[in-house]
C-alpha cells in the first residue's frame, strides 16, 4: 500500500530537548519537504530536498535540521534552538515529473 | 515573492446548496500552477483540484470546478452540491515553475474554514 507515513503521531519536547519527526514514503518520489502549520494559518516551508544527500532551507528553517540518506526518508529534528516549536508538521513528496505535492498525515508537537 | 490570499476566514452553506470560495494571488511569472487543498478535521491535507496557467480551459472534478481569472490573479473554488463531508478547511496554493530549478515550492493562504449545515 503506497503512501507517505509520519510518526508518531504526537510527540511532546521538554526545555532544551532536541526531538526528530519521522517521515517516510514508498512512492519513490524524488522530492520531499516539511512543512509547518499553526492555529488558523497556511503552512509554511521549512526544508525541502529534490536528491538524496542534498537539500535546501524553506522559509522558516531556524531552529530545524534536516538529513535525506536515502530517497525513502526525510527526517526533521526540531532543535533546542526553535523557541516556539508548537504546531502541526507535515511532510509531503512529489515525482520529478509531476506538479503535485502528496502529504502524509502530520505529527503535533507540544511543548511540556 | 509570490503571495497567495484568502479572504473569507469562515464560509458555511446548507447541504446540497453551492459555495464560492476566493483566492488572490501574487506572481510575475507567466506558467505556473495553482491548487486548491482540503483538510478536514483529520488534518490530512487532501488535492481537491490543480489547474495550470497557461491552460484557459477551468478545471472540473465532479463536483468542484475553479473559475481561474489569470489577468486579475483570481483563482476561487465552486462546490456543487455541498455534502456534509466537504466541511473542512480549504487552502488555496501556488507554485511557480520559473528556471530550470523547479523546486516545487507550494506557498499557501491562510485557509477558508468551510462548514456545511444540515
Amino acid at each position: 500500500d503506497g503512501g507517505i507515513t509520519q510518526s508518531p503521531k504526537y510527540l511532546f519536547r521538554k526545555e532544551g530537548q532536541n526531538v526528530t519527526l519521522s517521515c517516510e514514503q514508498n512512492l519513490n518520489h524524488d522530492a520531499m519537504y516539511w512543512y509547518r502549520q499553526d492555529p488558523g494559518q497556511g503552512l509554511r516551508l521549512i526544508y525541502y530536498s529534490q536528491i538524496v544527500n542534498d537539500f535546501q532551507k524553506g522559509d522558516i528553517a531556524e531552529g530545524y535540521s534536516v538529513s535525506r540518506e536515502k530517497k525513502e526518508s526525510f527526517p526533521l529534528t526540531v532543535t533546542s534552538a526553535q523557541k516556539n516549536p508548537t504546531a502541526f508538521y507535515l511532510c509531503a513528496s512529489r515525482t520529478g515529473g509531476s506538479e503535485t505535492q502528496y502529504f502524509g498525515p502530520g505529527t503535533r508537537l507540544l511543548v511540556l | 515573492a509570490q503571495t497567495v490570499t484568502q479572504s473569507q476566514p469562515e464560509m458555511s452553506v446548507q447541504e446540497a446548496e453551492t459555495v464560492t470560495l476566493s483566492c488572490t494571488y501574487d506572481t510575475s511569472e507567466s506558467n505556473y500552477y495553482l491548487f486548491w487543498y482540503k483538510q478536514p478535521p483529520s488534518r490530512q491535507m487532501i488535492l481537491v483540484i490543480r489547474q495550470e496557467a497557461y491552460k484557459q480551459q477551468n478545471a472540473t472534478e465532479n463536483r468542484f470546478s475553479v473559475n481561474f481569472q489569470k489577468a486579475a490573479k483570481s483563482f476561487s473554488l465552486k462546490i456543487s452540491d455541498s455534502q456534509l463531508g466537504d466541511t473542512a478547511m480549504y487552502f488555496c496554493a501556488f507554485m511557480g515553475t520559473h528556471g530550470s530549478s523547479n523546486t516545487g515550492k507550494l506557498i499557501f493562504g491562510q485557509g477558508t474554514t468551510l462548514q456545511v449545515k444540515p
